[in-house]
Parts: C-alpha cells; structure tokens; sequence
C-alpha cells in the first residue's frame, strides 16, 4: 500500500530564516506530487505541482519554491520566511483523479 | 475558472441527527467531484467521490449525488455521531491534459457534533 511522509510535524522559525519541508511517498511511482498550504480559516490553497522530476509548476507567485530531486520526493523551500507563511503545508500525490494527503507540517513564523 | 462553494458553517448538530453540507460548484467539461474530512491535527482523507453526473458516492454513512443539472453535490448522514466532528472539504478535480489532475477546493466546513 502507498504512503505519505511528512516532517517536520510541527516547526517554529524566525522571520528571515530559511525553509526546508519534505515529502516523501511510497508504494508507487511516477506520481503527480502537490503542495498546499491551509492557512488559519481553513481554506486550501494550491502552492505547487509536479508531474515528474525536475518539474515543477507554480500555482500563487510568492517567496516559496518547490523542488522535486527524486520520483518519490517533494521539497518545499524558502531563503526568507515571512509572517504571513505561517499555516499547515499539506503535500499530496495522485496518480488519476483521487489525491491523498500526508499528515501536514505546522509551520508558526514568529 | 473552476470555482467551489460550499456553506462554511459552523454546524453543530446533536449525536443522530440528519446532516446536510451543501455544494456547488462551477467548472467548465465534466469535472470529478469530492468530499473530503479533515479531523483535528491531521491531514485531509478522502470521504467519497463521483466522476459522473448522477453517480453516488458512499463512505461511512455519508453519501453525495453528483447533480449536473443543478451542479450541486451535497454531503448528507441520516444519523451523525460525536466522531464525524470535523471540516469537510467538497472540491472537484478538471484534468489539464496528460496525468495531472489539480482540484479545486471549498473553503471548508466545521461540523461539532455533540452528544
């Protein structure tokens, strides 16, 4: 069965610090890969897709950037945090219609 | 573009009670419709889906039609319990073409059930 990773679960950084969330699946290959970010509100957002390595897709232009180095890993970055990056970032794989979801990262910029 | 609303609730119902989360949605070709829960902390998990006009999704007591005439997929429970409080999120997905398929999200709703 498939699975998908997550970590940090929780995260605190200083506005100005650097970023670095990862994604890792199993049990498949070559899926499409997704980041969202929930800020509080509770709307999903769509940050980045990825339909194979190396291929990256920005949905909201912003300070974040994605990067995909391996079939089953996803990364999502930033050199300088702002305030208003602060929410869950949920990363997501599909390979058809369904997608499925990992645990989430609570990222607080203080 | 694809657009889906969804009442925001919050909704707070008592343990048996009949539940009803309305959806619409806005979406050009024949868009695959979802519901998915999110319990508290956690990630999303999908609840159920429909790729067709007038398929019925069912997941644990909730069920949702796929009404193309009304563009509408409503999330109805004929007897919730205190454990399906949560955010239920509907979305649709339209594929661009090849293998990738983005959905399209509802700003949720918070049901609380108590006992």
């Amino acid at each position: 069965s498939q699975t998908i990773h997550q970590w940090p679960a929780t995260l605190v950084q200083p506005v100005g610090s650097p970023l670095s969330l990862e994604c890792t699946v199993e049990g498949t290959s070559n899926p499409n890969l997704y980041w969202y970010r929930q800020a509080a509100g509770r709307g999903l957002q769509l940050l980045f897709y990825s339909v194979g390595i190396g291929q990256i897709s920005s949905e909201v232009p912003q300070n974040l950037s994605a990067s995909r180095p391996q079939d089953r890993q996803f990364i999502l970055s930033s050199k300088k945090l702002l305030l208003s990056d602060s929410g869950f970032y949920l990363c997501a794989w599909s390979r058809g219609y369904d997608q499925y979801f990992g645990p989430g990262t609570r990222l607080t910029v203080t | 573009g694809d657009s889906v609303t969804q009442m925001e609730g919050p909704v707070t119902l008592s343990e048996e009670a009949f539940l009803t989360i309305n959806c619409t949605y806005t979406a050009t070709g024949y868009p695959s419709l979802f519901w998915y829960v999110q319990y508290p902390g956690e990630g999303l998990q999908l609840l159920l889906k429909a790729t067709k006009a007038d398929d019925k999704g069912s997941n644990k007591g909730f069920e949702a039609t796929y009404r193309k005439e009304t563009t509408s997929f409503h999330l109805e429970k004929g007897s919730v319990q205190v454990s399906d409080s949560a955010v239920y999120f509907c979305a649709l997905s339209s594929g661009s073409g090849g293998s990738n398929y983005k959905l399209t999200f509802g700003k949720g709703t918070l049901l609380t059930v108590n006992p």
